[in-house]
């Protein structure tokens, strides 16, 4: 049972454009939650959160934005650069099982 | 501050053997998590472990199995290897008792099982 899906395997997005990356989830007790972008050969690291009372939360060029009544949340990163091709995890909190859940993760990948 | 890290790296197996990983966390981090990723599946939480007691498991067989040592560097375990173990298995450590929102992940160690 996936509780937090990224339902795009792969996204690609010209360099200067803006990146959208989606992720849904079931479990309306999530609390909180996180994207994390991994580079190949490296853990995944932290990239920017959300709680689940707000709606909206921007760092620098990345913005995430919740719609609960969706369970719904997605990443915007504006403007686009080549560091950011990356596979992008999101994850939720479940304060239940103390626990992180993470979707399957989407590959982005920008274009000079 | 030193990341964390994990030994091996990478590590070549043949199906019925066992195989142990290691993970040293962040100084001063007493919380660690272990998850596996592999293609299409994302992280798949395992276990947690905080000050030496497992304080949370996944849906993963009784092949895997960890511990926690009284400085917080952590082993998990897989017994009896599947071909489907082959994975990349990421330790997590965060500082404190309510720190699921505060991982720091290593490298991972990339299991091969042949």
């Amino acid at each position: 049972d996936q509780q937090v899906k990224q339902n795009s395997p792969s996204l690609s997005v010209q360099e200067g454009r803006i990146s959208i990356l989606n992720c849904d989830y079931t479990n309306s007790m999530f609390d909180y939650f996180l994207w994390y972008k991994k580079y190949p050969a490296e853990g995944p690291t932290f990239l920017i959160s959300i709680s689940s009372i707000k709606d909206k939360n921007e760092d620098g060029r990345f913005t995430v934005f919740l719609n609960k009544s969706a369970k719904h949340l997605s990443l915007h990163i504006v403007p686009s650069q080549p560091g950011d091709s990356a596979v992008y995890f999101c994850a939720a909190s479940d304060p239940g099982a103390q626990k992180l859940v993470f979707g399957q993760g989407t590959r982005l990948t920008i274009n000079p | 501050k030193a990341g964390v890290t994990q030994t091996p790296r990478y590590l070549i197996k043949t199906r019925g053997q066992q195989v142990t990983l290691s993970c040293s966390p962040i100084s001063g981090h007493r919380s660690v998590s272990w998850y596996q990723q592999t293609p299409g599946q994302g992280l798949q939480f395992l276990f947690e472990y905080f000050s030496e007691t497992q304080r949370n498991k996944g849906n993963f067989p009784g092949r895997f199995s960890g511990r926690q040592f009284s400085n917080s560097r952590s082993e998990m375990n897989v017994s009896t290897l599947e071909l489907g173990d082959s994975a990349l298995y990421l330790c997590a450590s965060s500082p404190g008792a309510v720190s699921y929102n505060e991982q720091f992940f290593g490298p991972g160690t990339r299991l091969t099982v042949l």
